[in-house]
């Protein structure tokens, strides 16, 4: 069974330019969350999805963050215009929420964004 | 909200038990997971506990006391590839899988 993929795997961008990030997640999986993982610190939701609708994104900066996920399968977040404090690994993960197993997140490997 | 508290480092020599606590403050639960993360990684599965008790895979065991808001994740015969940061998490009442996350515990194997 592929896992959640996710690109780029690196990305340097200098502060105020803007930046995108893809996600694929496990076939079947209709729950898909994007998490923000800084440096030494465990990863914190940004937005969770339900299909092709947002279930959550009260933690998401949406005067610079915006995710999407069109057609419920693929989503991408993107960050624009970014600050140094987004320097982080963002984690995409899915979930069949029990449906399937015992509905754990299954994450992709993250895209690590160091804003010069 | 959630309030989630593990040690920061753990350090244990090859063979050994090493065991890692995490406690909890929330405004509601339904079970509480733990990740490994292996540096550069994604985190990984290893366990989910929802009623009290202990959970035993393997080489890894996981403990859950509800009225406590306690939990511990017991590791056994530790390897050197078990060096990693171990995550605990907590499902929200809403049960959405919606995780929070501790800060994790890195945990050095020597040998």
């Amino acid at each position: 069974e592929a896992g959640v993929a996710q690109s780029p795997r690196y990305k340097i961008i200098e502060k105020r330019q803007s930046v995108a990030f893809w996600c694929n997640p496990i076939s079947g999986h209709a729950t898909l969350y994007w998490y923000q993982q800084i440096l030494g610190q465990g990863p914190k939701l940004l937005i969770q999805f339900q299909n092709n609708g947002v279930v959550d994104d009260s933690q998401l900066p949406k005067d610079r963050f915006s995710a999407e996920r069109l057609k419920g399968v693929d989503s991408t977040l993107k960050i624009q215009p970014a600050k140094l404090e987004d320097s982080a690994v963002y984690l995409c993960a899915s979930s069949s929420l029990g449906l399937a197993g015992l509905g754990e997140l299954f994450f992709g490997e993250g895209s690590r964004l160091t804003v010069l | 909200g959630q309030n989630i508290d593990q040690p920061t480092e753990m350090t244990a020599t090859e063979g050994a038990i090493v065991q890692i606590n995490c406690t909890y403050q929330t405004s509601g639960f339904n079970g509480l997971f733990w990740y490994q993360q292996h540096a550069g990684e994604a985190p990984t599965f290893l366990s989910y506990n929802v009623l009290d008790g202990l959970e035993e895979k393997g080489r890894f065991s996981s403990f859950l006391s509800r009225s406590k808001g306690y939990s511990y994740l017991l590791l056994k015969e530790l390897q050197m590839k078990d060096s990693a940061s171990y995550l605990c998490a907590v499902n929200p009442p809403t049960n959405d899988y919606k995780l929070s996350f501790g800060a994790g515990t890195t945990v050095t194997v020597r040998a």
